[in-house]
């Protein structure tokens, strides 16, 4: 079955820490890989997105993922967080067809400590 | 960016009665609506696919004559909680998009079932 998992429910950090939330998946086929965020009190936002080409992805922010085929991971990196980052942050797959029938991860909630 | 509208916000209703939720997109013709639900601290679950015109294709386990799903326009779509029990009190979460472009995520719609 398709399926996404994110290792961290959890994660606190102060500012200027570096981030690394952990995402992989189980997918038959070709996938296509999204990190969403949510801000408090408001809606989903796309940070960035893999559907080919160079595994390392850059997206707004200042973050970047990562796709490793062979870990099946498409871990989303910051190297400084800020407190404005706090939120909670959602890896999604959708097939090779590009269906937007997206699977969620549990999502993390990330807290930035000031 | 694109904006998606979800109306109403928040939502209370007693067993038994049917509440109607609308998901509209304000800038853009979406081909395709998707319909989602989270639980508290959980991650979103698809529920349905609707394409303006046909009828919406619903997720296994997904009861669709509980869950009435029209989409009437090319900007709206609508959900509708029928003879509503506590157990569907949750967020509703819709989104749009054009046919292979990314999709826009409405702020969502919290249902509380007394």
């Amino acid at each position: 079955a398709q399926s996404v998992s994110q290792h961290n429910h959890h994660v606190i950090l102060s500012e200027a820490a570096s981030l690394e939330l952990g995402c992989n998946y189980s997918y038959g086929g070709t996938v296509n890989l999204f990190w969403y965020v949510q801000y408090p009190g408001q809606h989903l936002q796309l940070l960035l997105k893999y559907f080919s080409g160079d595994p390392l992805v850059k997206g707004i922010k200042g973050f970047e993922a990562e796709f490793i085929k062979s870990k099946f991971s498409f871990n989303l990196r910051k190297p400084s967080v800020q407190w404005s980052d706090t939120a909670e942050y959602f890896c999604a797959a959708d097939g090779s067809s590009n269906t937007g029938k997206l699977i969620f991860g549990q999502g993390t909630t990330l807290q930035v400590k000031p | 960016g694109a904006v998606v509208s979800q109306h109403p916000s928040w939502v209370i209703c007693k067993s038994g009665t049917s509440v109607k939720i609308e998901c509209r997109s304000l800038d853009f013709q979406a081909t395709t609506m998707f319909w989602y639900r989270q639980f508290p601290k959980q991650s979103l679950m698809l529920m349905a696919t609707s394409n303006e015109g046909s009828k919406a294709t619903y997720e296994q386990g997904v009861e669709k004559d509980k869950f009435l799903i029209n989409h009437a326009s090319l900007t709206l779509s609508t959900l509708t909680v029928t003879s509503a029990h506590p157990e569907d009190s949750s967020f509703y979460i819709c989104s749009a998009r054009v046919a292979g472009y990314e999709q826009y995520f409405g702020p969502g719609t919290r249902l509380t079932v007394t």
